[in-house]
């Protein structure tokens, strides 16, 4: 059975500087999305940023980056420029596209606060 | 386009009461998915539905129930309500994107107490 793993429940970062969120994942498929969500206080899980396995191009969306490891089975998170508005819950997240079942799988999320 | 509307957003039942959530995804989406979010367990799958079939079923027990009508609209029921079922449950609807990509877009969920 697919895993993920977020080890750090809670960061912190002052505002306008650069904070990495880490993720690990276990998996034996080869075909599959990894995904960062955002919950903020609103409760709506958003959707920062998406990875295709196949994909050896890390993707990125405006100040989110992420670093994909696909032998590691890492996938970490950069915020660039921090911003008050992106204190929440972060979650990485798995999804097979071998059964292409919509199944998704999270970590247990981490924590960010950022610092004025 | 509207996004995915989950009512009611917060509801308080007594045990061995049951329970109807609704969750309407954005137009045109024809699945829906159902998760169960608390502090302990974190977010779990609950079950997926299209086309009125269910699909795909997580690892609850069978009080845990859904279905869904042919306008996509979703419904979940838990019946003979325990305190351990409260948490915040969450529908996400699922686009396919340019390219065969996938897109996921959640509601802002049903906090449900159980006392």
């Amino acid at each position: 059975a697919q895993t993920v793993t977020q080890s750090q429940p809670e960061m912190s970062v002052q505002e306008a500087e650069t904070v990495t969120l880490s993720c690990t994942y276990d998996t034996s498929e080869s075909d599959y999305y990894l995904f960062w969500y955002k919950q903020p206080p609103s409760r709506q899980m958003i959707l920062v940023i998406r990875q295709e396995a196949y994909k050896q191009q890390n993707a990125t969306e405006n100040r989110f980056s992420v670093n994909f490891q696909k032998a590691a089975k890492s996938f970490s998170l950069k915020i660039s420029d921090s911003q008050l508005g992106d204190a929440a819950m972060y979650f990485c997240a798995y999804r097979s596209d071998v059964n292409r079942d919509d199944k998704i799988i999270f970590g247990k999320g981490t924590r960010l606060h950022i610092l004025p | 386009k509207a996004g995915v509307t989950q009512t009611p957003r917060y509801l308080i039942k007594t045990r061995g009461q049951q329970v109807t959530l609704s969750c309407s995804p954005i137009s045109g989406h024809r699945s829906v998915s159902w998760y169960q979010q608390t502090p302990g367990q974190g977010l779990q799958f609950l079950f997926e539905y299209f086309s009125e079939t269910q699909r795909n079923k997580g690892n609850f027990p069978g009080r845990f129930s859904g279905r869904q009508f042919s306008n996509s609209r979703s419904e979940m029921n838990v019946s003979t309500l325990e305190l351990g079922d409260s948490a915040l449950y969450l529908c996400a609807s699922k686009v396919m994107g340019t390219g065969g990509h996938y897109g996921y877009t959640f509601g802002s969920g049903t906090r449900l107490t159980v006392v």
